[in-house]
């Protein structure tokens, strides 16, 4: 099956920017999405990228795609404690496929 | 806006019972999606529906089931339930085929998920 790769940890100032990067290997993936999910929490969807697109911006965040090297990252300006929680990259293949998540990056904001 | 409703939020059973977890997706949305997230780990795909038909199958269980309503609301049936089948449960939803954008990308909305604990 597909398989997607994310580092499990990072830690960031707050105020700072932080990166969080995901790479996968299914080379027919349509949409790529990013989840945060906070403690006991359910998945709330941040963002998604179109396959096709290299860069899509949304307020603090940006994702980056770079489809030749199967690269994703999810940029967060101006990072803030409220941000600390796992995010999830999640990789969706046919149209009405499932999704497969990477193992999550805990992202720790020190005030 | 109307989110992914899953009932019940918390749900303890006992070793070889059964239990059944409810989910009402987002208005207007036809797929629906099972997902079980383990302590610490990523959430794996167990089944879906796209119009009241199984649409794809995952690592479910044999002694689980699932089914779509005619309202699209959807059951997953967990019977013998073992100790490992403790797992945050989560339901999720889309629009099907026919009905994909750039614009809405597909996306997939997630409930808030159903704790189940095993005893």
């Amino acid at each position: 099956g597909e398989d997607v790769e994310q580092s499990l940890f990072l830690s960031v100032r707050e105020g700072d920017s932080s990166v969080i990067n995901c790479t996968y290997t299914d080379s027919s993936s349509t949409y790529l999405y990013w989840y945060k999910q906070e403690p006991g929490a359910g998945l709330q969807l941040l963002t998604y990228i179109f396959s096709n697109m290299d860069m899509k911006q949304d307020q603090r965040l940006t994702v980056l795609l770079n489809k030749k090297d199967k690269h994703l990252s999810l940029r967060i300006a101006d990072t803030q404690t409220g941000d600390s929680a796992i995010y999830f990259c999640a990789d969706r293949g046919s149209t009405l496929g499932r999704l497969y998540f990477g193992r999550g990056t805990q992202l720790t904001v020190w005030p | 806006a109307a989110g992914v409703i899953q009932s019940p939020r918390h749900l303890i059973k006992e070793k070889r019972e059964t239990a059944t977890l409810k989910c009402y997706p987002i208005p207007r949305h036809d797929t629906v999606y099972w997902y079980q997230q383990g302590p610490g780990q990523d959430p794996q795909f167990l089944i879906s529906f796209y119009e009241k038909m199984q649409s794809d199958k995952g690592s479910i269980p044999d002694r689980f089931s699932a089914q779509q309503f005619s309202d699209y609301h959807s059951e997953l049936n967990m019977s013998s339930l073992e100790l490992g089948d403790s797992a945050l449960y989560f339901c999720a939803s889309s629009l099907g085929l026919g009905r994909t954008s750039r614009r809405s990308g597909n996306t997939i909305y997630f409930g808030e998920g159903s704790w189940l604990t095993v005893v």
